[in-house]
């Protein structure tokens, strides 16, 4: 049930534009987007909920196409501090009284940003 | 303080020992999660819970035991440590503030079993 990412790594330089995207086999009722630093905790970026609503970071962007299951996380003009793994959380729709909600990761896509 | 904590930090066992990782979080969130994360597999979901006494497997519960019997508690403890469970643990929990569970995680916990 692991979301898929791609690309898995990339390199750009301050600036530039990337996209990461995230897809899954099920219907989701929401995706999240997280960033990972070396050596640190993941920390929220942004959610995309099923119906269209979403909350999220100043700078960076996403989209959410519900009838493909896809997400895609948008960074425009990267800077340095962009530099980290991102990580995609998807929310599965159980059918009513089947169990609690979980999120589950893909496996991630390191972003290098350099000078 | 407030926020989620983890305890230890790093800890090295031997094969066959019984560890236990501690996770506390001072909002009263009702979601509380375990990850382990390891190279080329990203973050995996060990077990999770919805609520004091409710818990639930998650993708990769084998090897692992855990309870809430307070609701800002959340041990995972492995009963016998392998090496296959070196791994860095973290810990997460959440409100689901406005219908979606958004997650704060611990500062995570680096175990090592020799």
């Amino acid at each position: 049930q692991q979301p898929v990412q791609s690309p898995q790594a990339v390199i750009l330089r301050e600036g530039e534009d990337a996209v990461i995207n995230c897809s899954s086999s099920k219907a989701l009722y929401s995706v999240h987007w997280y960033r990972q630093k070396h050596g640190e905790a993941p920390v929220f970026l942004m959610i995309l909920l099923k119906g269209g609503e979403q909350k999220g970071h100043e700078k960076i962007s996403a989209s959410f196409n519900e009838k493909k299951q896809q997400s895609s996380l948008y960074l425009t003009a990267s800077q340095l501090s962009y530099s980290g793994t991102y990580f995609c959380g998807t929310e599965i729709i159980y059918p009513p009284g089947a169990g609690s909600y979980q999120l589950t990761f893909g496996k991630g896509t390191k972003l290098s940003v350099i000078p | 303080d407030a926020g989620i904590t983890q305890s230890p930090r790093y800890k090295i066992t031997e094969t066959g020992r019984q560890v236990t990782l501690m996770c506390h979080q001072t909002w009263s969130h009702s979601y509380m999660f375990w990850y382990r994360q390891d190279l080329g597999h990203g973050l995996r979901l060990i077990y999770y819970s919805a609520a004091a006494d409710i818990t639930d497997k998650g993708e990769v519960p084998d090897g692992y035991v855990v309870s809430r019997s307070k609701t800002e508690n959340f041990p995972l403890t492995l009963e016998s440590a392998t090496r296959s469970q070196t791994s860095v643990y973290f810990c997460a929990s959440s409100g689901r503030d406005s219908g979606a569970n958004v997650l704060t995680f611990g500062a995570g916990s680096r175990l090592t079993v020799l």
